[in-house]
């Protein structure tokens, strides 16, 4: 069955350094990635897209990158400030049309 | 207008309740979803409506009964609920369902408490 993880721990860091978070999925080979960041009792929110076919896609302080031989995807945000402090979901887009979501790696971004 | 909203935010029912959520999106995006969201867990996918027609029902079950009156509204009618259907009832939206490319609205949500 298709399969996504994410760090299961929570990735404490301090201001101004990067935050680099993992997403590896199985079983299936997404065309499309998305990240959402979500924060505490509220919706997600949409952050980025990477295609398959693309390795990088930066956005400000954000990048994400694309393996498709490696089934990972990894997302930085450089500079990091406590206002960071989120969850942030991985979203391989599956054939069926549907997002999947993983269960999430919570930041926390220390003055 | 790029907002998804949800009522109400909070909602404490019964078991022998009935009971309504609600969404509404002005986007013009043809295609809706109900998430089920847990603490400490990802959205789970109950519903895709695709211009206003059922396209996904992941096996929930039937006291979950969704509805899309127009291509704005979607609604989560809800009977006869568990406990354990207490949860973050997430709605969201995007341009077309099977294009990975759309990133998804989400709402608020709905805090549901089932007692």
């Amino acid at each position: 069955s298709q399969k996504i993880e994410q760090n299961s721990e929570a990735l404490n860091i301090q201001e101004g350094k990067t935050a680099t978070l993992t997403c590896n999925y199985t079983n299936y080979s997404p065309a499309y990635l998305q990240w959402y960041r979500q924060d505490p009792g509220r919706g997600p929110v949409f952050l980025l897209l990477i295609r398959e076919n693309e390795k990088e896609k930066r956005k400000e302080r954000l990048k994400v990158t694309f393996d498709t031989t490696l089934k990972q995807s990894l997302f930085h945000i450089t500079a990091s400030q406590p206002a960071d402090s989120a969850t942030y979901l991985c979203a391989p887009y599956n054939q069926g049309g549907k997002l999947i979501f993983g269960q999430g790696t919570e930041l926390s971004v220390k003055p | 207008d790029t907002e998804v909203t949800q009522t109400p935010k909070h909602l404490v029912m019964g078991m022998t309740n009935k009971k309504s959520l609600k969404c509404e999106q002005h986007m013009g995006h043809r295609a809706m979803y109900w998430y089920k969201q847990k603490a400490k867990k990802p959205p789970e996918l109950m519903f895709v409506y695709s211009y206003e027609k059922l396209s996904i029902n992941e096996s929930v079950p039937s006291r979950f009964s969704p509805e899309c009156p127009n291509s704005s509204l979607l609604n989560l009618h809800l009977h006869a609920l568990q406990p354990e259907d207490s949860a973050l009832y997430l709605c969201a939206s995007s341009p077309l369902w099977t294009s990975g490319e759309n990133e998804q609205f989400f709402g608020p949500g709905t805090r549901l408490t089932v007692l």
